[in-house]
């Protein structure tokens, strides 16, 4: 049974930068491509990017500018960070597999609310 | 990037209707759309992909069909875990997008 479990800081003030790490419990971590999608509000499901254990990455064009990834195959952990926040980052974030062609998101960490404010 | 439209936005329905909710994609996707359910405080959980294929343990109620550019996400018969909010994904080509989700309550 493949889990995920995520964890940062929930509460940002403007400018400062975002950090995510999503842990995979069962399965291969390696075999498959992991994902970072939020939610808001007023703009809906937002993909953000996608990496593989090799660190190979592709993010979308709206976010690429400001986002990090990173990869801990020891630990089966993959990380988000996102610079110079503002309010429009608000939003629930969640990690899940999928990507690298097979778009298909069909494990999901439990989301994390991260909340920018001065 | 491929928008993704999705009608009704909100729909009433009672326990054993038959319900069926929209996709329509800006442009030609193939079959390249997937089904989510997502419940309040909860993470999506994924439903249909290929616009057709069940995910595994997933009940036999849920259909879906459609492929080019109109798709559509059918629940035979409505159950009460079934009220939820539903949304599409297109597959097709990063950036990957949804649609702005269909909210349905009970009436």
């Amino acid at each position: 049974q493949v889990q995920l479990q995520q964890w940062g800081a929930g509460l940002l003030k403007p400018s400062e930068t975002l950090s995510l790490t999503c842990a995979v419990y069962g399965g291969s971590f390696s075999d498959y491509y992991w994902s970072w999608i939020r939610q808001t509000p007023g703009k809906g499901l937002e993909w953000i990017g996608e990496m593989n254990h090799s660190g190979s990455t592709r993010f979308n064009p709206s976010l690429k500018s400001r986002v990090n990834t990173s990869v801990d195959t020891s630990q089966n952990h993959f990380s988000l960070k996102l610079t110079s926040v503002t309010a429009a980052d608000t939003a629930v974030y969640y990690c899940a597999r999928g990507g690298g062609g097979d778009w298909n998101f069909d494990y999901w960490g439990q989301g994390t609310l991260v909340t920018v404010s001065s | 990037d491929i928008q993704m439209t999705q009608s009704p936005s909100s729909l009433s329905a009672s326990v054993g209707d038959r319900v069926t909710i929209t996709c329509r994609a800006s442009q030609k996707i193939d079959s390249y759309l997937n089904w989510y359910q997502q419940k309040p405080g909860k993470a999506p959980k994924f439903l249909i992909y290929a616009a057709s294929s069940l995910q595994s343990g997933v009940p036999s109620r849920f259909s879906g069909s459609g492929s080019g550019t109109d798709f559509t996400l059918t629940i035979s018969s409505l159950q009460p875990e079934d009220f939820a909010t539903y949304y599409c994904q297109q597959s097709y080509f990063p950036p990957l997008t949804f649609g702005g989700g269909t909210k349905v309550e009970i009436k």
